[in-house]
């Protein structure tokens, strides 16, 4: 049972337009969700992240928006470069006890030049 | 440049034969972790160490042995695997279990003859 699902496998999006980045969760008892960005041969790196007191956090281009109700989370990159070009996994925890991450599938994006 | 180092980056091994992969960070983390991501697959917990103590154990088979000597180094010793344990073995660290996010390494892939 995949509680944390990113529907889209692929996105592919032109240089200096947005990216939006989804992800769905089941567990009503997460409350930390957090993006991860993964080039081919590295581990992934730490995004941005959010808090379920929050239902935005931004960094630079990054924007992460949270919808509890709907148990929904987007990942908006603005605007979108060549380099971003990678996966994208969505992760969520509990707290206490937030060690345990749950990855979604990931989306694999393309900025196109 | 990732701050959380994995060796070997790659790593052929037989079945009957004994390894390790071996994890190290300076960011001075008192939590350390193992992952394991099949091909096309989200990262799944293996293990979880705090200050130098293994406080989460997934129901991973014995054959993987996790220890950490000091608060900088992480290993995880291989033996008798099965081809099915072929997968890139992700180390992470996070200021504490309670302090988020996880850095990961790059990995360490890990085919099994």
């Amino acid at each position: 049972d995949q509680q944390v699902k990113q529907n889209s496998p692929s996105l592919s999006v032109q240089e200096g337009r947005i990216s939006i980045l989804n992800c769905d969760y089941t567990n009503s008892m997460f409350d930390y969700f957090l993006w991860y960005k993964k080039y081919p041969a590295e581990g992934p790196t730490f995004l941005i992240s959010i808090s379920s007191i929050k239902d935005k956090n931004e960094d630079g281009r990054f924007t992460v928006f949270l919808n509890k109700s709907a148990k929904h989370l987007s990942l908006h990159i603005v605007p979108s470069q060549p380099g971003d070009s990678a996966v994208y996994f969505c992760a969520a925890s509990e707290t206490p006890g937030t060690y345990k991450y749950i990855f979604g599938t990931g989306t694999r994006l393309k900025v196109l030049a | 440049d990732t701050e959380v180092t994995q060796t070997p980056k790659h790593l052929v091994m037989g079945m009957t034969n004994k390894k390790s992969l071996k994890c190290e960070q300076h960011m001075g983390h008192r939590a350390m972790y193992w992952y394991k991501q099949k091909a096309k697959k989200p990262p799944e917990l293996m293990f979880v160490y705090s200050y130098e103590k293994l406080s989460i154990n997934e129901s991973v088979p014995s054959r993987f042995s996790p220890e950490c000597p000091n608060s900088s180094l992480l290993n995880l010793h291989l033996h008798a695997l099965q081809p099915e344990d072929s997968a890139l073995y992700l180390c992470a660290s996070s200021q504490e279990v309670r302090v988020q996010p996880q850095h990961f390494g790059d990995g360490t892939r890990l085919s099994i003859l």
